[in-house]
């Protein structure tokens, strides 16, 4: 069990619909972020959450909306997907917002857009 | 730019049979090199992390070791259960990390 929590595991989506991926950790770190990650490819780093204010923004699409309620939380929006957003997301948070520390990852949403 | 390159891309041993996966990176000040295991279709699953040259860190059948260039994650008498695949990401300065592209390890009984 990981103790950063995500959730759905899975969403089958057209690129209509609107839906929101959902992130949780309770470890009290205060750095959150949103990967996406392809079949056999590392994780890509998408959005970067320090102390609830967004610091790194890695050129992604508009129709990707991230929002960080509170520091134990993270969602990311979605609007209008395009076939090829089709990926896992991951969650992953860290103590600090720095790059010395352990990232640690939850399980992802599998996204599947149709 | 920072750069991190695993190799191999892949690697079969057999159960009992001891090696090493190699991360090579370039980074202009390294903040810390981390190490972590993936299982498909789960997140990766965090090892160690290492913050300057000669440091080592064990767990289990795990040894993970750094020089100014490079870090090895050595892997003795694998069981066919540390098929996975590893995964190396340096912190450079850049507030973010840098993956490498995974060795994909596959332990036979």
């Amino acid at each position: 069990d990981t103790e950063v929590t995500q959730t759905p595991k899975h969403l089958v989506m057209g690129m209509t619909n609107k839906k929101s991926l959902k992130c949780e950790q309770h470890m009290g770190h205060r750095a959150m972020y949103w990967y996406k990650q392809k079949a056999k490819k590392p994780p890509e780093l998408m959005f970067v959450y320090s102390y609830e204010k967004l610091s790194i923004n890695e050129s992604v699409p508009s129709r990707f909306s991230p929002e960080c309620p509170n520091s134990s939380l993270l969602n990311l929006h979605l609007h209008a997907l395009q076939p090829e957003d089709s990926a896992l997301y991951l969650c992953a948070s860290s103590r600090g917002g720095g790059d010395n520390q352990p990232q640690h990852f939850g399980d992802g949403t599998r996204l599947s857009i149709l | 730019e920072d750069q991190v390159t695993q190799s191999p891309e892949a690697l079969r041993l057999q159960e009992g049979e001891s090696s090493s996966l190699n991360c090579s990176y370039t980074v202009s000040g390294l903040r810390g090199l981390f190490w972590y295991r993936q299982d498909p279709g789960k997140g990766p699953e965090f090892l160690f992390t290492l913050y300057s040259a000669g440091e080592e860190k064990e767990k289990e059948r795990l040894k993970a070791t750094l020089t100014k260039k490079e870090s090895f994650l050595h892997i003795t008498a694998p069981k066919p259960e540390d098929s996975a695949t590893y995964l190396c990401a340096v912190g450079g300065g850049a507030q973010k990390l840098v993956f490498g592209q995974g060795t994909r390890l596959t332990i036979n009984p």
